[in-house]
């Protein structure tokens, strides 16, 4: 049983690009969760998706970012546009259940954006 | 809404012996609490979780946390540390915030490293 599958690991691309980040997650699992995590800081919270469906959307940038989780296919992460200020390791987490806590979230391996 | 404090940015620890990691958080009512490690590169591997009973909690690679509501801490501790533990530790803490979505809040981490 596969785990949360992030791709690519590393990704760069030069100001102003497009950048897709993509995650698989846990077989089973229908609830996405992306984290940001700047260089020295914790995991800042971005959204939460069920298939087809944005629940919480409160951490996301309000330009430039976007965010999916269709029916088929894995949730992609979508930034715009990119600024050197987006430079980040972007995690992606999984549940079973609607937005429980108390089961954990199972974390990809992340991808590791930077921008030059 | 919910908050984590991770006091010690870094911590140097001799190889064999004890550790503790602190964390304290804020959370109106009773907090789901966990603690991840994050190794060089990699993703989160969650080590232990709190959720209720027992306030001392036993996690993988003989890591224990110990719950206390008084002082709202929820610390990290090994009886003998080992080289391979040198990581970055992070604190979490979930619950239902102002938007009626549980996720998790993280602290900044606590990076550990571990001297011959």
């Amino acid at each position: 049983n596969a785990g949360v599958m992030q791709n690519p690991r590393h990704l760069v691309r030069r100001r102003g690009q497009e950048a897709r980040l993509r995650c698989s997650p846990m077989k089973g699992h229908s609830h996405v969760y992306w984290y940001r995590q700047l260089p020295e800081e914790g995991l800042k919270f971005m959204v939460y998706l069920q298939k087809e469906n944005i629940i919480d959307e409160s951490g996301m940038p309000k330009e430039r970012f976007s965010a999916e989780f269709p029916k088929e296919g894995p949730s992609i992460l979508r930034i715009q546009q990119v600024v050197r200020g987006d430079s980040a390791a972007y995690f992606c987490a999984s549940s079973p259940l609607s937005g429980r806590t108390d089961y954990g979230y199972t974390f990809g391996s992340g991808t590791r954006l930077t921008v030059v | 809404a919910q908050s984590v404090t991770q006091p010690d940015i870094h911590i140097t620890v001799s190889e064999g012996a004890s550790l503790e990691l602190r964390c304290n958080y804020s959370y109106g009512a009773t907090p789901y609490l966990f603690w991840y490690v994050q190794s060089p590169g990699q993703g989160l591997q969650l080590l232990l979780k709190y959720f209720s009973g027992d306030t001392l909690v036993q996690g993988i690679k003989g890591f224990e946390a110990e719950f206390k509501r008084s002082q709202s801490s929820f610390n990290l501790r090994k009886p003998s540390v080992h080289w391979s533990d040198a990581a970055e530790y992070f604190c979490a803490v979930g619950g239902i915030d102002n938007t009626g979505f549980q996720k998790l809040v993280f602290g900044t981490g606590t990076r550990l490293l571990v001297s011959p």
